[in-house]
């Protein structure tokens, strides 16, 4: 089955305590994003990448990191969380860079808490 | 500022009838548009999309409708069914490889 997942799903953690959150997908997608979504404010892209070793800074990259090392996995990392990050997370990715609107599938979201 | 605004953070309507559901944008640079669906404890899903060079388009139930003029989109769901009941997020192209989301409008629909 043709998948973007994502883990975790749910996360309770601290100020300061760095942490990752995997995406994997299985569609052999040249692009990949992540992007939170906040209450009032939909969903914002923060990093995103057409393809391996290729990452570019979204809307809102600040406090994230990313990196590209395979084309099915593009992780995001919060190295020092705040509680301005808590937060649902978005990863996606798309066959090819045009027109990523239309086929851009979503993994099912991580929710985190930092507190 | 946000260039994608969806006004109504919510919509109630009844089973059957019409859901009209509203998106305006700020820049006219902007010629694609798209709508997602988003269910809980799900990721967006892609619904519809309507280039500028149109003023409809039309997929089963759903509708978009773009007024360049007013740079207003709005999406028709007819008639419109339980689960129809969702997240809806109103998006625009800026480049190949970026799109601005709206807020979202959540809609109920009522048996």
């Amino acid at each position: 089955e043709a998948q973007v997942t994502q883990n975790p799903r749910y996360l309770i953690t601290v100020t300061g305590k760095k942490l990752t959150v995997t995406c994997s997908q299985n569609m052999n997608h040249e692009y990949m994003s992540w992007y939170r979504q906040d209450p009032g404010l939909g969903l914002r892209q923060i990093y995103y990448s057409m393809n391996v070793e290729v990452t570019d800074k979204g809307d809102v990259p600040e406090g994230y990191k990313v990196s590209r090392k395979e084309k099915r996995n593009f992780p995001l990392i919060l190295e020092s969380p705040s509680p301005n990050q808590t937060s649902l997370y978005f990863c996606a990715s798309s066959p090819r860079v045009a027109v990523v609107g239309e086929t851009q599938y979503f993994g099912p979201g991580t929710r985190l808490l930092v507190l | 500022d946000q260039q994608v605004k969806q006004n109504s953070p919510s919509l109630s309507v009844q089973e059957g009838r019409i859901s009209i559901l509203n998106c305006d944008y700020t820049n006219s640079m902007f010629d694609y548009f798209l709508w997602y669906k988003k269910y809980p404890a799900e990721g967006p899903t892609f619904l519809i999309s309507i280039s500028s060079i149109k003023d409809k388009n039309e997929d089963g139930r759903f509708t978009v409708f773009l007024n360049k003029s007013a740079k207003h989109l709005s999406l028709h769901i007819v008639p419109s069914q339980p689960g129809d009941s969702a997240v809806y997020f109103c998006a625009a192209m800026v480049s190949y490889d970026e799109v601005i989301f709206g807020p979202g409008t959540s809609l109920s629909v009522i048996p």
